[in-house]
């Protein structure tokens, strides 16, 4: 399967909302509400941040939020963060037991 | 706090062979909620999943992998294990290893990742 797809980068202001979209098909994400989205920021190994489309993990910001409708999902981060700079992936279950992830996003805090 | 450690050699000739260990600590690798897993990322590029294993031995492998991809466990020593076949320039990554929830198939501990290049 190819992978998930994602816009390349995408850039706010502190205090701004973005936006990630992360768009599947109707085999993996349109089918399935198992969407995780990991946070990795340069040298670091990824951390998730939402699972289950819009769950969060325990200590991570509820600035973090999931969604999906149709074949896309997308996370929103509320209330930017210089923080928050970082690579975006998003994964999804593909059946068959396979799993996929997206190419990345670089969100830039201006 | 679940703790994962990759190791192995951090250069490889093509066409030999790559072999990774995970060693898990602060968890038992036998803990019947989780898969271990292994995702790569070339440099500067995205994440690849590569497969999992289940404490049993059971496998689920990358279909675009799998001719060339072996992973094993060895509960006793709370280590998991890769090893890929035949490798190319193209095989040059991050190797992360993780662990993977069942219930909800979601990556919630990693490794730092170790980079392996192959080159002659």
């Amino acid at each position: 399967q190819s992978a998930l797809t994602q816009p390349a980068s995408v850039s706010g202001s502190p205090g701004q909302s973005i936006t990630i979209s992360c768009t599947g098909t109707s085999s993996n994400i349109g089918r399935y509400n198992i969407v995780s989205w990991y946070q990795q920021h340069p040298g670091k190994a990824p951390k998730l941040v939402i699972y289950d489309v819009s769950e969060r993990p325990s200590g991570i910001s509820n600035r973090f939020s999931g969604s999906k409708s149709g074949n896309t999902a997308s996370l929103t981060i509320s209330g930017l963060q210089t923080e928050d700079e970082a690579d975006y992936y998003c994964c999804s279950y593909a059946g068959n037991s396979d799993l996929i992830f997206g190419g990345g996003t670089k969100l830039t805090v201006l | 706090q679940v703790q994962l450690q990759e190791s192995g050699p951090g250069l490889v000739k093509p066409s030999q062979t790559l072999s990774l260990t995970c060693t898990v600590s602060g968890g038992s690798i036998s803990n019947s909620d989780y898969y271990w897993s292994w995702i790569r990322q070339p440099p500067g590029k995205g994440l690849e999943w590569i497969g999992y294993i289940y404490y049993s031995g059971s496998t689920h492998y990358n279909p675009s992998r799998r001719s060339r991809l072996t992973l094993s466990v060895d509960t006793s020593k709370n280590q998991m294990f890769l090893k890929l076949s035949s490798v190319t320039a193209a095989d040059t990554a991050v190797y992360y290893c993780a662990r993977l929830t069942v219930a909800t198939m979601k990556f919630d501990y990693w490794g730092q990742g170790t980079l392996v290049t192959v080159s002659s």
